[in-house]
């Protein structure tokens, strides 16, 4: 089950900043390092951050993340029409498990 | 160009078992830790199972000790899931997923490369 919690849904208008939040505890987030993953409705997840704020090789800059004590957050900016994906986060636990967050619907109007 | 293929998926009754097969090409797979992770229809990832290089390290999801086994052949270039005790809610698209490694390091959780996914239905 999900223990990092997320806002289930986010959205703007093109060119727009999208931020979204997730929330953790001492034992997931607060002591490991946070991973982001989007997925395009139909398809397999793909790995966006890592590391808190790192980025694959041809992952855009637009995306960026951040990590403060047991909470993240993920930043879309300059939103563009194929940003319209789920985003998660996720986190190695201490009680030796993976946790993903509950997901967030990023909606571009 | 790195491909998983997962295979062995399809309809079984509750208690039932089914084993799952990932295909892994294009990278030394011994050099990589691999995962499993499901998606239930309509809902958000769960992490189910993680296993090291060389199966010296292996970890589950609470929900899933006990009635599922995750196991590789490294000279076959194959990741398992042995899946017993079915029920509907273990009913998910289940992914095989590559952790992501370099210079003999792996980070922890940072899943780099992901199957297309098989689905599994539990139902009588």
């Amino acid at each position: 089950q999900s223990v990092l919690t997320q806002p289930p849904s986010a959205s703007g208008t093109p060119g727009q900043r999208v931020t979204i939040s997730c929330s953790g505890s001492n034992s997931n987030i607060g002591t490991n390092t946070v991973n982001w993953y989007q997925q395009i409705p139909g398809t397999a997840p793909k790995l966006l951050i890592y590391s808190n704020n790192q980025r694959p090789s041809g992952v855009p800059d637009r995306f960026s993340g951040s990590k403060s004590g047991t909470s993240a957050s993920l930043a879309i900016s300059g939103l563009q029409s194929e940003d319209e994906a789920d985003y998660y986060c996720a986190a190695w636990d201490d009680s030796l498990m993976g946790v993903f967050g509950t997901g967030t619907k990023v909606t571009v109007l | 160009e790195v491909q998983l293929v997962e295979s062995g998926g399809g309809l079984v009754k509750p208690g039932g078992s089914l084993r799952l097969s990932c295909a892994a090409s294009g990278f030394t797979f011994s050099d990589y830790s691999m995962n499993w992770v499901r998606q239930a229809p309509g809902k958000g990832l769960e992490w189910v199972s993680s296993i090291s290089l060389s199966s010296n390290y292996i970890y589950y999801a609470d929900s899933m000790k006990g009635r599922f086994t995750i196991s590789r052949d490294n000279a076959k270039n194959s990741l398992y899931l042995q899946m017993n005790s079915l029920r509907a809610e273990d009913t998910a698209v289940y992914y095989c997923a590559r952790t992501y490694c370099t210079n003999g390091v792996c980070y922890l959780f940072v899943l780099d490369s992901w199957g297309q996914g098989i689905l599994v239905t539990v139902s009588s």
